[in-house]
């Protein structure tokens, strides 16, 4: 089973400031199998990336995605207070007992 | 729009049973993959366990710390459902229904709303 880890646990910008949050795999992400979610309070997660860095439909440009074998990351650009969440990576290896991984998340807060 | 929605779940207790099932709406649910995803109360997200398309076979598989014990299944064209067995405390979070609709490398594009799970006495 592949190991998500995420960091920074939380990270805290001000509006107009570039996020970077960092996933790293405990073995190689089969192909493209990497993306990332973003999950508001009381909300369920909803998909901004897959395959590494193609946005998922609507999800603005401010967003991006990109990496490859164990380290992934998610830059978000000119951040805005409606960020506020938390961002999960997710990984997909088919021949595992446990085949979509999660990471545990990066609370991110502006200032 | 295309949507899940899951209902069941509740309060349960260890030991007991309980059922949450999941109804896709306007897409036919039996064409697509359904993944179980939970989230324990302010922890990350679990994959439990899901099941492939018709055409892809039905395989259903489950996560190591739910197998043996819960059962996923389809009820009907249009309908999945998570049947937990011998309940435990840490069992205890949101229920996701989660879709493939679209293949995107194995992204989930579609969630359900969730729904609560609680295991205790």
């Amino acid at each position: 089973e592949i190991v998500l880890t995420q960091s920074p646990a939380i990270l805290s910008l001000s509006p107009g400031e570039t996020a970077t949050l960092s996933c790293r795999a405990s073995q190689t992400v089969t192909r493209t199998y990497l993306a990332w979610y973003q999950q508001k309070p009381g909300q369920a997660p909803r998909l901004l990336i897959y395959g590494i860095s193609r946005r998922a439909s609507g999800v603005p440009d401010r967003f991006s995605g990109w990496g490859s074998g164990t380290d992934f990351a998610l830059t978000i650009s000119r951040l805005e207070p409606e960020d506020i969440a938390i961002y999960y990576c997710q990984q997909y290896q088919q021949y595992s007992e446990s085949p979509y991984t999660f990471g545990q998340g990066t609370k991110l807060e502006i200032k | 729009e295309v949507q899940v929605v899951e209902s069941g779940g509740g309060l349960g207790e260890p030991g007991g049973s309980l059922r949450v099932s999941c109804a896709g709406a306007g897409f036919i649910v039996r064409n697509d993959w359904v993944n179980w995803v939970r989230q324990a109360p302010g922890k990350g997200l679990e994959w439990v366990g899901r099941i492939k398309s018709d055409r892809d076979g039905g395989a259903i598989e489950y996560a190591p710390p739910v197998k043996g014990r819960f059962t996923i299944s389809r009820d009907s064209a249009n309908m999945v459902s998570l049947q937990m067995n011998n309940l435990k405390t840490e069992d205890t979070g949101v229920y996701y229904c989660t879709v493939h609709t679209t293949f995107l490398q194995f992204a989930i594009d579609l969630w359900g709303q969730g729904t609560l799970v609680t295991v205790s006495t």
